[in-house]
Order: structure tokens, then sequence, then C-alpha cells
């Protein structure tokens, strides 16, 4: 049974271009949330998507947005890079909107030059 | 405003010995907590969990403590082996919040 399934793994862009990660939550997870974790930092919410809409989100600008799909599979967009946006980004699954334990992605860990 | 602080970025234990991880928050709304395992080039694993209305959980050879009046949790480690060695996060969350909220990291190194 795979879990949380992320693409790419590693990727580097520059300053001012956009990206666009992905996310395949664990077999019979409806609820997506993605996190971004800084070097040296813990995980910071971004948002989380149920019923393919963003339901809640953290404090991070409209550069970063996001998809859920029919299939709970997820994206999340950023625009206009800035240095700061390297980091590793975590995608998280769960068995609903209410569940507290989250399975975590490996990460997509992206470096802006 | 770092609502859940791990105060120890690394600590260093011998093989067989007790681990003590700690855990600060300063949100009173938090009532459930959670920690998280996570080596290298891997996600976060949840490793064990406690609710506000109990003081401790065990699982094996993982205990938390949770102290609400000091708002200060613990993770124990015993014995401790070499596969522990990671970096242990503490997370915390409350009824709809829909997120986690993460300390910063510690870093555990079991030494042989």
């Amino acid at each position: 049974d795979a879990g949380v399934t992320q693409s790419p793994t590693h990727l580097i862009k520059t300053r001012g271009q956009q990206v666009t990660l992905r996310c395949s939550p664990k077999s019979g997870h409806d609820t997506v949330s993605w996190y971004q974790q800084a070097l040296g930092q813990g995980p910071q919410f971004i948002f989380q998507y149920y019923e393919e809409e963003e339901r809640q989100r953290g404090n991070f600008p409209d550069r970063f947005s996001g998809h859920q799909f029919p299939n709970y599979s997820s994206e999340l967009n950023v625009n206009a890079l800035l240095l700061g946006d390297s980091a590793l980004y975590l995608c998280a699954s769960s068995l609903d909107l209410g569940a507290n334990v989250l399975t975590f992605g490996a990460g997509s860990r992206l470096t802006v030059l | 405003d770092q609502q859940v602080k791990q105060n120890s970025p690394s600590l260093s234990v011998q093989e067989g010995r007790i681990s003590i991880l700690n855990c600060d928050y300063t949100n009173s709304m938090f009532d459930y907590f959670l920690w998280y395992k996570k080596y290298p080039a891997e996600g976060p694993t949840f490793l064990i969990s406690i609710s506000s209305i109990k003081d401790k959980n065990e699982d094996g050879r993982f205990t938390v403590f949770l102290n609400k009046s000091a708002k200060h949790l613990s993770l124990h480690i015993v014995p401790s082996q070499p596969g522990d060695s990671a970096v242990y996060f503490c997370a915390a969350t409350y009824q709809g919040a829909q997120k986690l909220v993460f300390g910063q990291g510690t870093r555990l190194t079991i030494n042989p």
C-alpha cells in the first residue's frame, strides 16, 4: 500500500519563476495538507484541501496556491519565486477533515537561485 | 510567534539509556499533541500522541507525558537504540484547527 507520494523530489528554479509540486495521498485518505519546512525549522502549515476546496490557510502570501483533483491528488503552485522560498515542501494526507494524525510524503526539495 | 518550542536543537544519548525530549507550548487552546520522527530524505513519521484529557500515553519503548499546568510535554524513549537516531518534532493542534503546529525539532543521536 503506497503512502503519500510526491514529485518531483528535487528541483532548482530561478527567482521570478513559477513551480508546481504534485502529491498523491495515501490510499483511503481524502484530505491533503501542504507544509513548508525551511532548513533547521519545523514544518509550517501552508493550506489544506478537502472536497476540492481550500479549507484552511496558514500565513502564506497569495503567491502560494493549490488545487485538489477529484481523485484527491493535489498540486501546490508557487508564483514569482523568491530566494526565501527555498525549502522542503511536504504533502500530508489524512482520513478526513478532522483527523489529527497526518501521513507525510518524503517531500519536494525546492532550491531557488 | 513560536507557539510550540523545542529548546534543545540536539541531544546525544548512550545506547540502552533513556532519551528524554522536551517540548513547550504557549497556546492554551491546544488539546492534542503528537510526536513525529524524521530520518534524512524521508517524510516525518507519526510516533505517538496524547490528548489533553490524559497526562501519559505509552506505546512500547515510547512514552509521552503531558503537564498542562506547565504547558510542557516530553517524550521518553527507553531503552534507546541506534535506530532511534533521527530528528524528533513535537506538534500540537486543537479541535477545528485542521492543522498541526510544529516545534523546530530536536536531533537525537544514539551512541553505541
